[in-house]
């Protein structure tokens, strides 16, 4: 079982519609989340942190279910331009803060 | 726009060539990383160093070899590549390698080896 695991879509949507993405994790002392953006050829963004509280970026929101091992990435109100790869990331205190990424759940949103 | 820099941007090798991508950062960061990404793939965490020094290796071939010649400059030393190591290479920093410390990626080098 990998680490890190995503559905790796693709993710179809049309413009407007919210579309929400989950990954889950195996191991149980992962204490940091991340998700990043990477659109084609080009190098992964931080698209925000992942909290126990949750947060929120304007059409973005992040959650964390610890007790589940999972994460999500909920968008709202799509845009054109959210077409991209969407990278799970997690790190955990027992290997000096080392990432493991998932494989990215891809998403096309269309006019 | 990234405060990772790298260069060269495109760089095709034969396989035995020597060639060196070069990686800067002015942040402050103490902790800069390689990493490989090959198509449709996650970046796949090839060294770490920590305060210049190598902390991770992940077994990485000898041809590839590292070099870190001060807390701005991050150096990756390529020397008798095959065309399976054609892939993007890129640098990252973060503020530590505490696990709350979220990494930012530079633009990457695109390798071509023929």
């Amino acid at each position: 079982r990998k680490e890190v695991e995503q559905d790796p879509g693709p993710f179809n949507v049309p413009e407007g519609a919210t579309v929400a993405f989950n990954c889950t994790y195996s191991n149980s002392a992962s204490q940091s989340f991340f998700w990043y953006r990477q659109d084609c050829r080009k190098e992964p963004k931080l698209l925000m942190s992942v909290y126990s509280s949750g947060n929120e970026d304007g059409r973005f929101t992040a959650q964390l279910n610890r007790a589940s091992q999972y994460i999500s990435l909920l968008i709202r109100d799509s845009k054109l331009s959210d077409s991209a790869t969407y990278l799970c990331v997690v790190t955990h205190n027992t290997n000096a803060g080392k990432s493991t990424f998932g494989d990215g759940t891809t998403l096309t949103v269309k006019p | 726009d990234t405060e990772v820099t790298q260069t060269p941007k495109h760089l095709v090798m034969g396989m035995t060539n020597k060639k060196s991508l070069k990686c800067e950062q002015h942040m402050g960061h103490r902790a800069m990383y390689w990493y490989k990404q090959k198509a449709k793939k996650p970046p796949e965490l090839m060294f770490v160093y920590s305060y210049e020094k190598l902390s991770i290796n992940e077994s990485v071939p000898s041809r590839f070899s590292p070099e870190c010649p001060n807390s701005s400059l991050l150096n990756l030393h390529l020397h008798a590549l095959q065309p399976e190591d054609s892939a993007l290479y890129l640098c990252a920093s973060s503020q530590g390698m505490g696990r709350e410390f979220p990494i930012g990626f530079g633009e990457g080098s695109w390798l071509t080896v023929v």
